[in-house]
């Protein structure tokens, strides 16, 4: 079982790049989330989805859009890299959002905005 | 937005000591999960509590959720150097799907 695949595991940006952090998911789960990580601050929500076709705003949200086509792939786009979006990035899923809900999380992708 | 904080930020005690871990909010949550970490990985689950007052026993580990269902705790006895890592709490507010992280206690054992 994969689980949760990220790709790619290391990145580094000029500012003003832009790319797309994937995330596949072989569970069937309908919930997908982007985490970010930074020192100090645990885990902070970007964006997530309850299912294809329905993406929300998390609570860190600006420079980052994402899409859900399909229920196994949930991409996190950066349109202009800055220096602020250095960080570890997170995905996630679960097969439901209910009080009971584990997440799984992919081994993470580290991104330097030079 | 909902707020987690956690206490102490960094622990760093002996094999074989006991210690606690805090995970604090202003809000209500319907359930609490408690995660643990490892340099290069994703967090894993280890718990999950939904009732005010819940105790949960993993061998070692002791979680507890607080009455009015704003905080828990996380007791750990005789610590090993395998209990290193960084402990997550992440509250589940209700009827919404947002999963909500606190900000994490590094906890390092020393043999």
């Amino acid at each position: 079982n994969a689980g949760v695949t990220q790709t790619p595991k290391f990145q580094v940006l000029k500012t003003g790049q832009s790319m797309t952090l994937q995330c596949a998911q072989d569970m069937n789960h309908e919930y997908m989330s982007w985490y970010r990580q930074d020192p100090g601050m645990g885990l902070r929500l970007i964006h997530y989805s309850v299912g294809a076709g329905i993406t929300d705003q998390g609570e860190v949200p600006n420079g980052y859009n994402v899409s859900r086509s399909t229920t196994e792939d949930f991409p996190l786009r950066l349109l202009s890299a800055a220096p602020s979006q250095t960080s570890v990035y997170f995905c996630a899923s679960s097969y439901s959002a209910g009080r009971m809900g584990e997440a799984f999380f992919g081994q993470g992708t580290r991104l330097t905005v030079v | 937005t909902q707020l987690l904080e956690q206490s102490p930020q960094f622990l760093s005690i002996q094999e074989g000591e006991n210690l606690t871990v805090y995970c604090n909010s202003s809000s209500v949550f319907s359930s609490l999960q408690w995660y643990r970490q490892e340099p290069g990985e994703g967090p894993v689950l280890l718990v999950t509590v939904v009732t005010g007052g819940e105790v949960k026993k993993l061998k070692r580990l002791t979680f507890q959720f607080g009455d009015a269902r704003k905080d828990s705790s996380l007791h750990i006895t005789a610590a090993q150097p395998g209990d290193t890592g960084l402990y997550l709490c992440a509250g589940r507010g209700f009827g919404n799907e947002k999963l909500t992280f606190g900000t994490g206690t590094r906890l390092t054992i020393i043999p």
